[in-house]
């Protein structure tokens, strides 16, 4: 079965500032999608952000961005000039193209400072 | 966007009631409906899987006669929670897609948070 690893249980950031957040899975599969969610305290599960595997190109919605290392299997999350209402868990994301299931990410909590 | 809805939000229940929590998509046919099942600050564990007018499919050491799961129509899912005891509080979530979606990617509902007492 595949695994989707979030090492970092929970993050900081400053107001205005960057953050990165780490992702790591395995597959054995060549086609597949990637995503971020957010889950902010309502717990409504918002998606951020996604990427298909045959895709070398990063996908970007406006402040956030992913850095996709198909080959080292990594699927980071970076959110520029952060914002108080970033403040959420992050969970990343994996689904075999061919399968419907979704793996799911331990996720990882982001704390926004003022 | 895809948008799907969760009712009710939130449910007390006696132990040994049922519950049933309803998974609406709203302004889509929801081909495929998952239902999840979150701990505190835990992540989402997938419980089953329903495709409309067929049986659902139950993740391992999921029991089935206790999450009753029917997907009778492409905008409606419901998960029955038989016979609850405290151990099934917990905060339910839905999910739905549709095979025309692009990334074939899904759509979550609010969740429900349900306290058996």
């Amino acid at each position: 079965a595949q695994t989707v690893t979030q090492s970092q249980p929970e993050m900081s950031v400053q107001e205005a500032e960057t953050v990165t957040l780490s992702c790591t899975y395995d597959t054995s599969e060549s086609d597949y999608y990637l995503f971020w969610y957010k889950q902010p305290p309502s717990r409504q599960m918002i998606l951020v952000i996604r990427q298909e595997a045959y895709k070398q190109q990063n996908a970007t919605e406006n402040r956030f961005s992913v850095n996709f290392q198909k080959a080292a299997k990594s699927f980071s999350l970076k959110i520029s000039d952060s914002q108080l209402g970033d403040a959420a868990m992050y969970f990343c994301a994996y689904r075999s193209a061919n399968f419907n299931k979704f793996y799911f990410g331990s996720g990882t909590k982001l704390n926004v400072k003022p | 966007g895809a948008v799907v809805s969760q009712h009710p939000s939130r449910v007390i229940c006696k132990s040994g009631t049922s519950v049933k929590i309803e998974c609406r998509s709203l302004d889509f046919q929801a081909t495929t409906m998952f239902w999840y099942r979150q701990f505190p600050k835990k992540s989402l564990m997938l419980m089953a899987t329903s495709n409309e007018g067929s049986k659902a499919t139950y993740e391992q050491g999921v029991e089935k006669d206790k999450f009753l799961i029917n997907h009778a129509s492409l905008t409606l899912s419901t998960l029955t929670v038989t016979s609850a005891h405290p151990e099934d509080s917990s905060f339910y979530i839905c999910s739905a897609r549709t095979s025309g979606m692009s990334f074939k990617t899904q759509y979550f509902g609010p969740g429900t948070r349900l306290l058996v007492l």
